[in-house]
């Protein structure tokens, strides 16, 4: 079956950049997604690329994929506090086909 | 309404006894999944319905777990005889096509 996987912890300083990693066994993903859950509160999407993409950027974040190893990474440019957060990585087929999430990513913000 | 609901938000029960978790996924999707996640820890699947095909129960972790879905609406999570590693936040989502939405959990107690 699809399996998702990431490293548990990622510790920052304040300002630097984050790289969270994913990689995903499912080679006819067609989705791949970023979700965030901050502490006490619910999962959001963060933002989602088609695996007929290299790149995607929105404001902050930048989010690079590579199919031919199926990995996934999330880039946060200038960390802050309040980017301290679970981070999830997901991946689907698209369609009525189930949605297969990682175990996600503690990022610690270190000010 | 706007969101996905769960009820009760919080659930403290003694062992061996069974509980019942409730979802309301958004009106209009087809596809339901439930998970756990444990304090600190990441999310683990348990359970995903999609339309009135059979649904994919692949993550439950014992037959003391089971769970219904009417149609394409309420869904319920029952765990018989609980035991103290029972005690997690149960996530429940509903998606039409892609991205899931999130309820805020129930937070389940054993002691």
């Amino acid at each position: 079956g699809e399996d998702v996987e990431q490293s548990l912890f990622l510790s920052v300083r304040e300002g630097d950049s984050s790289v969270i990693n994913c990689t995903y066994t499912d080679s006819s993903s067609t989705y791949l997604y970023w979700y965030k859950q901050e502490p006490g509160a619910g999962l959001q999407l963060l933002t989602y690329i088609f695996s007929n993409m290299d790149m995607k950027q929105d404001q902050r974040l930048t989010v690079l994929l590579n199919k031919k190893d199926k990995h996934l990474s999330l880039r946060i440019a200038d960390t802050q506090t309040g980017d301290s957060a679970i981070y999830f990585c997901a991946e689907g087929t698209g369609g009525y086909q189930k949605v297969t999430f990682g175990t996600g990513t503690k990022l610690q913000v270190i000010p | 309404g706007a969101g996905v609901s769960q009820s009760p938000s919080n659930k403290v029960t003694e062992k061996g006894k069974d509980v019942e978790l409730r979802c309301d996924p958004i009106s209009g999707h087809t596809a339901l999944y439930w998970y756990r996640q444990r304090l600190g820890q990441g999310l683990e699947f348990l359970i995903y319905f999609q339309g009135n095909s059979a649904p994919d129960k692949s993550g439950l972790p014992s037959d003391r777990f089971s769970a219904e879905r009417t149609g394409e609406s309420v869904s319920t999570l029952t765990i018989q005889r609980t035991q103290q590693e029972d005690s997690a936040v149960y996530l429940c989502a509903s998606s039409r096509v892609g991205e899931q939405f999130f309820g805020p959990g129930t937070r389940l107690t054993v002691l």
